[in-house]
């Protein structure tokens, strides 16, 4: 199984500051890399996939890129409702394991 | 729009059994693969199930494995997981999630459903 390690898993800003959080994987999974986040109590909303295309009607502050095995998601202005969780995500092959997640806290 | 709504979570002793059930709309269901994903208090997303859109490939984690049972009934447009042997392991949230076309993504997700192993 290919197994999927995200950086940090914690992480604090401020609004308005540009963030960065990377996945890795265990071997090359080409861009079959999605990212999603989470909220307290909701389900995951997908963010990203493909590596780095934007789901529609995510705002354009959400990027990725990446390909083979390591992989960015970068949010360009933080927003206060950007404070969550992220987690990333492979889609290449089963099982479709996740990250362990990065939790975004307001600094 | 596309909507899936889960029934079936609750309080079971450790060893029993509880049915989850995914209804889906919005979709021509048939046409695709759906997971089952769980999330223990705190904690992350695990896929715990998958099924392909024909019915006949399914996938376990070995934590569930011999335990839960993935199906679909396609003239109901809804998605069942049997969870049988329940140990307090299990208790999570459950979601179904349906599997995009291009490049796999989950892009719909149920509300989910609070399964608690307890005696």
């Amino acid at each position: 199984d290919i197994q999927m390690t995200q950086s940090p898993s914690s992480l604090s800003a401020s609004v308005g500051d540009r963030v960065t959080i990377t996945c890795r994987a265990s071997r090359s999974i080409s861009n079959y890399l999605n990212w999603y986040q989470q909220k307290p109590g909701k389900a995951p909303k997908l963010l990203i996939f493909a590596a780095s295309s934007l789901q529609s009607g995510v705002p354009s502050r959400f990027s990725g890129s990446g390909s083979g095995t390591d992989f960015t998601l970068t949010i360009s202005s933080l927003q206060p409702g950007d404070f969550a969780t992220y987690y990333c995500q492979h889609s290449y092959g089963i099982p479709q394991s996740f990250g362990q997640g990065t939790k975004l806290e307001i600094k | 729009e596309v909507q899936l709504v889960q029934s079936g979570g609750g309080l079971v002793q450790p060893g029993g059994s509880l049915r989850l059930s995914c209804a889906a709309s919005g979709l021509t269901f048939r046409n695709y693969a759906m997971n089952w994903v769980r999330q223990a208090p705190g904690k992350g997303l695990e896929c715990v199930s998958a099924i392909n859109n024909n019915g006949d490939s399914t996938y376990y984690a070995n934590s569930v494995k011999g335990r839960f049972t993935i199906s679909r009934d396609d003239s109901r447009n809804t998605l069942y997981l049997q969870m049988g042997s329940l140990r307090p392991e299990d208790m999570a949230v459950y979601y179904c999630a349906r599997v995009d076309w291009n490049y796999g993504g989950l892009s719909y997700w149920g509300q989910g459903s609070l399964v608690t192993v307890s005696s």
